[in-house]
């Protein structure tokens, strides 16, 4: 099946850019998702590309897709501490079923 | 637009009783709802897939005896626990597609359930 990964922790001072970084196995997966979760909250969709687009820009929001990589990234600009909280990619798999898959989630940790 | 409420937010319950987590849609239909286990600083692992009217899909490893899934509307579907043991304490999160959509999934707030 299918497999996410992210690494767990980064950390950023204000202002700074994010960077967060996810890799996954299927490359049949036909949209990635990128959810926000501050704590003891459900998640919050950010942004969603399809995997015919390689970057798709949305405010403060950049997320880059190599397909050939199966590399997927999201780009906080001006971070900001109301950012800090868990973000999770998520990979929908093809067919009728269309499950998403969650990575490990990144714990982003904005700094004054 | 797109909201998914749950109920309750958060429950407490004696092992050995059982616990029904409701799902909603409050503003579209969703012939798909999602049901979710959240470890403690862990990722979101899929349970069962509940279409309406249907039996819902289990993943594997998923008991359904004890996981019971209804999905009577396109708005509404239950999570039940039945005989809950301490190592169900978790956080049961939903989501629902809308059902003309795209693919995207719309989470509910989760619910907190501890078993004494």
């Amino acid at each position: 099946g299918e497999d996410v990964e992210q690494s767990l922790f980064l950390s950023v001072r204000e202002g700074d850019s994010s960077v967060i970084n996810c890799t996954y196995t299927d490359s049949s997966s036909t949209y990635l998702y990128w959810y926000k979760q501050e704590p003891g909250a459900g998640l919050q969709l950010l942004t969603y590309i399809f995997s015919n687009m390689d970057m798709k820009q949305d405010q403060r929001l950049t997320v880059l897709l190599n397909k050939k990589d199966k590399h997927l990234s999201l780009r906080i600009a001006d971070t900001q501490t109301g950012d800090s909280a868990i973000y999770f990619c998520a990979a929908e798999g093809s067919g009728t079923a269309s499950k998403l898959t969650f990575g490990t989630g990144t714990r982003l940790q904005v700094t004054l | 637009g797109a909201v998914v409420s749950q109920h309750p937010s958060r429950v407490i319950c004696k092992s050995g009783t059982s616990v029904k987590i409701e799902c909603r849609s409050l503003d579209f239909q969703a012939t798909t709802m999602f049901w979710y286990r959240q470890f403690p600083k862990k990722s979101l692992m899929l349970m069962a897939t509940s279409n309406e009217g249907s039996k819902a899909t289990y993943e594997q490893g998923v008991e359904k005896d004890k996981f019971l899934i209804n999905h009577a509307s396109l708005t509404l579907s239950t999570l039940t626990v039945t005989s809950a043991h301490p190592e169900d304490s978790s956080f049961y999160i939903c989501s629902a597609r809308i059902s003309a959509g795209v693919g995207e999934q719309f989470f509910g707030p989760g619910t907190r359930l501890t078993v004494l």
